[in-house]
């Protein structure tokens, strides 16, 4: 089953707006992990968020964990053509060796 | 370069034909994965490997084996391929932070399988 869920499942927006994306998850997690997928290819790693963590931000991404929501967000603010892709939440479980991901939400950037 | 490589990356097959997927990296990674994606289902794990000789079933092993004889490598394995085994397929590899805890994964660029 899956322990992550994406929404929306996809999303258009206009180059310079922020995109908004948000993960749920089933059972308790060790960390949360946000990864880019350009279509068809690797997973590139965005940021990593521990369970005692509540916000995290690296360049223009800002990710918030409420554990007990068992939600995270990932926000891209002044979204580029280039942030087109996929993104994906991942979690840890089953003591902390497995990893779920989600489902996904499609990107695109309208230039 | 640190890398994670997977050979080949695009494979036709017919329906029993064993196969062998291999992946290796080359940052001394103790954790190793094997992913399936599917449209609509996002990535799902197949199988893990904590260290050399310590692997462990992930949500969806049935029909797949591997192996973790050396630290780098991890194959891959399909002793009888079937049909709905067509999926890409991505390997990652991450080091264990303390307690060995998930950290970051690196992954492959995707093995693309075709069973006919």
């Amino acid at each position: 089953s899956q322990q992550g869920e994406e929404d929306p499942q996809a999303l258009s927006i206009q180059e310079g707006e922020n995109a908004t994306m948000n993960c749920s998850y089933k059972t308790s997690i060790n960390n949360l992990q946000w990864y880019r997928q350009n279509s068809g290819r690797g997973l590139v790693h965005l940021i990593l968020i521990r369970s005692n963590e509540r916000e995290k931000h690296s360049g223009r991404l800002r990710v918030t964990l409420d554990t007990s929501k068992k939600s995270s967000s990932l926000l891209i603010t002044a979204s580029r053509a280039a942030d087109t892709a996929s993104y994906f939440c991942a979690t840890d479980s089953g003591g902390y060796q497995k990893v779920t991901f989600g489902t996904g939400t499609k990107l695109q950037v309208i230039p | 370069e640190a890398q994670v490589t997977q050979n080949p990356r695009y494979l036709i097959t017919v329906t029993g034909k064993k196969l062998t997927v291999t992946c290796s990296q080359n940052m001394n990674h103790e954790y190793m994965s094997w992913y399936r994606q599917d449209p609509g289902l996002g990535l799902r794990q197949i199988y893990y490997s904590m260290n050399v000789e310590v692997t462990d079933k992930g949500d969806v092993p049935e029909g797949y084996k591997v192996s973790r004889k050396e630290k780098r490598n991890f194959p891959l394995i399909l002793e009888s391929p079937s049909p709905n085994q067509t999926s890409l397929y991505f390997c990652a590899s991450s080091p264990l932070g303390s307690g060995e805890r998930q950290e970051t994964q690196y992954f492959g660029p995707g093995t693309r399988l075709l069973v006919l």
